[in-house]
């Protein structure tokens, strides 16, 4: 069984430009979710994604947005970047009816100078 | 809203010490309780969990009880190991939402000296 997988594990952008990182669920897994982990925090719930529809959002701007395809891979998007976005980007995935008990991938590592 | 504390680090121990990580929570509904360990350079790895009230969650000789009364899920070993240093994230999430997620504290990073 594969598990979550992210890519690409560091990322370095400049202020003002846009990235995508990328994510590929666990086998089985329908639902998608994004979290910002900011140097020595707990990570912060983004947004999560079902049926390719953004299914909850927590507090961030709509300059942070996602997609996800049929086969349940998942993007994050975020425009206009700023110093405060670096950070290590999560991605989890669970099963259906279980978003409760998420997966979690190992992350991409995104600084911004 | 929800949310959960744990203590504070960092927290140093000789190899072979008692571990506790205190975790409380506040939550309005039944939430499922995990504990998440962080690996230097690594993604979070779920190190167990508990899903209902009195319900124990162990693994790789760690353990955490679910206690209601005092909304609480301590994560405790007998005899801990240089292997286990990182960084332990309390959490929690709602079972009754239809788009659950994660809560984390803010972390606790363990230590282990040989």
């Amino acid at each position: 069984e594969t598990g979550v997988t992210q890519s690409p594990t560091h990322l370095i952008k400049t202020r003002g430009q846009q990235v995508t990182l990328r994510c590929s669920s666990q086998s089985g897994h329908n639902t998608v979710s994004w979290y910002q982990q900011a140097l020595g925090q707990g990570p912060q719930f983004i947004f999560q994604y079902y049926r390719e529809e953004e299914n909850g959002r927590g507090n961030f701007p709509p300059r942070f947005s996602g997609l996800q395809f049929p086969n349940y891979s998942s993007e994050l998007n975020v425009n206009a970047l700023e110093l405060d976005d670096s950070a290590l980007y999560l991605c989890a995935s669970s099963f259906p009816g279980q978003t409760y008990e998420q997966y979690f991938g190992p992350g991409t590592r995104l600084t911004v100078t | 809203g929800d949310s959960v504390t744990q203590m504070e680090g960092p927290v140093t121990l000789s190899e072979e010490a008692f571990l506790t990580i205190n975790c409380t929570y506040t939550a309005t509904g039944y939430p499922s309780l995990f504990w998440y360990v962080q690996y230097p350079g690594e993604g979070l790895q779920l190190l167990l969990k508990a899903t209902k009230a009195d319900d124990k969650g162990s693994n790789k000789g760690f353990e955490a009880t679910y206690r209601k009364e005092t909304t609480s899920f301590h994560l405790e070993k007998g005899s801990v190991q240089v292997s286990d240093s990182a960084v332990y994230f309390c959490a929690l999430s709602d079972r009754d939402s239809s788009a659950s997620k994660i809560i984390f504290g803010s972390g606790t990073r363990l230590s282990i000296r040989p």
